[in-house]
């Protein structure tokens, strides 16, 4: 069952320009995590948050977690070519027994 | 270098004919899983293992097996592969429950 759904399915900026992306999921959960992927390689993990954070940075990525409104978001800040990528919101669902669910991505493109 | 190294990462075959992809990583982590991805559905998870001699299903296990002898060691297989098993697989793990997951950098299977 899919957990996290991401919005937009794909998006198109110029470099330079702020990227946002949104999860939003379902059910109760302890953390939600955002992963990258390249195309055809494996996911890199990007940042964790957990369920009692608001917010969390990391260099140029800032993630926002609204468990009242059960969302998520991705921004990252200067894009560059090189974050061109598909984005995944995952998330470790209560009770889920280590089951770490993942959406269907977003597909990031930085034109230069 | 701490890295999860999956095998073959390309392979054709055919119907029927068993198959088994192997997993292995280097963390010592407790937690491993397998993924397939597929355009359209994203990453679906098959099976994972909570530590060795425990696994369970996960959202897509038909047709397919693990075992964990080892704590490192993760084996998919594929009894009697067919078409619809088609697909790029990720192997990952992780040190424990929701924690970060390390991903292998995947096995695209094609099944004639």
């Amino acid at each position: 069952s899919q957990q996290g759904e991401e919005d937009p399915q794909a998006l198109s900026i110029q470099e330079g320009e702020n990227a946002t992306m949104n999860c939003s999921y379902k059910t109760s959960i302890n953390n939600l995590q955002w992963y990258r992927q390249n195309s055809g390689r494996g996911l890199v993990h990007l940042i964790l948050i957990r369920s009692n954070e608001r917010e969390k940075h990391s260099g140029r990525l800032r993630v926002t977690l609204d468990t009242s409104k059960k969302s998520s978001s991705l921004l990252i800040t200067a894009s560059r070519a090189a974050d061109t990528a598909s984005y995944f919101c995952a998330t470790d669902a209560w009770g889920s027994n280590y089951k770490l669910t993942f959406g269907k991505g977003t597909l990031l493109t930085v034109n230069p | 270098e701490a890295q999860v190294t999956q095998n073959p990462r390309y392979l054709i075959t055919v119907t029927g004919k068993k198959l088994t992809v192997t997993c292995s990583q280097n963390m010592n982590h407790e937690y491993m899983s397998w993924y397939r991805q597929d355009p359209g559905l994203g990453l679906r998870q098959i099976y994972y293992s909570m530590n060795v001699e425990v696994t369970d299903k996960g959202d897509v296990p038909e047709g397919y097996k693990v075992s964990r002898k080892e704590k490192r060691n993760f084996p998919l297989i594929l009894e009697s592969p067919s078409p619809n098993q088609t697909s790029l697989y990720f192997c990952a793990s992780s040190h424990g429950r929701g924690g970060e997951l390390f991903f292998g950098e995947g096995s695209r299977l094609t099944v004639l």
